[in-house]
């Protein structure tokens, strides 16, 4: 079983709205939390970090973590055509591995 | 940024053929990783290193051998290809200078085709 695992798989939202995307881990090791963004053709690039518990905000993009319930979510709001991509949920111990949930494949339509 | 290249960028091999990846990070970064991406799975660690001549077993090392000659090279071989292996495969770095909380840069990525 993934010890990452992120909903929904795929998610389809109009040009200026609001895209939540949700992650949960099963390993209470995690202390380190990421969110990647990888458009086709390229490689993942790191979007936010998330270490400690509530909100962490940068721009449109908001990170939420709750480690009690081992959760991470991610917000974009006034979402554009260029936010269309793969995103991942990625979490760390306190060592220098990283595990990748499956992804969630992000639409914004025009 | 941290500059991550790959190279080949594309590959096309038949089974049992000796496939050789090479990833180069141009940041002086002490970790350098091996991942393959696969739809439904996401990414998988293969192999990492955290410097010349270290070499550090991931989730997903089966039908893998992985080497770094220097701080900057980091190289994926396989052996011994089979259609399972087909996929596309990323290099990254991270300092981890900072520990855990560093995070790793990703290349363009290699698609390799197992016939």
């Amino acid at each position: 079983q993934q010890k990452v695992q992120q909903s929904p798989e795929s998610l389809s939202v109009p040009e200026g709205g609001m895209a939540s995307l949700n992650c949960t881990s099963s390993d209470r090791n995690f202390q380190y939390f990421w969110w990647y963004r990888q458009h086709s053709g390229e490689g993942p690039k790191a979007l936010m970090s998330i270490f400690s518990d509530g909100d962490k905000k940068e721009g449109r993009f908001t990170a939420h973590l709750n480690k009690a319930s081992l959760h991470v979510s991610l917000h974009i709001r006034d979402s554009q055509p260029s936010d269309s991509a793969l995103y991942f949920c990625a979490a760390k111990p306190n060592y220098n591995v990283l595990y990748f949930g499956s992804g969630t494949k992000l639409t914004v339509e025009p | 940024e941290a500059a991550v290249t790959q190279s080949p960028r594309n590959k096309v091999t038949v089974t049992g053929g000796n496939v050789t990846l090479s990833c180069r990070q141009t940041n002086s970064h002490n970790y350098m990783y091996w991942y393959r991406q696969d739809t439904g799975h996401g990414l998988r660690l293969i192999h990492y290193s955290y410097g010349a001549g270290n070499l550090q077993i991931g989730d997903v090392p089966d039908g893998y051998k992985a080497t770094r000659t220097t701080q900057e090279d980091f190289f994926l071989l396989l052996e011994l290809a089979s259609p399972s292996q087909t996929s596309l495969y990323f290099c990254a770095s991270s300092d981890e200078a900072g520990g855990a909380r560093d995070t790793q840069y990703f290349g363009p990525g290699t698609r390799l085709l197992v016939l």
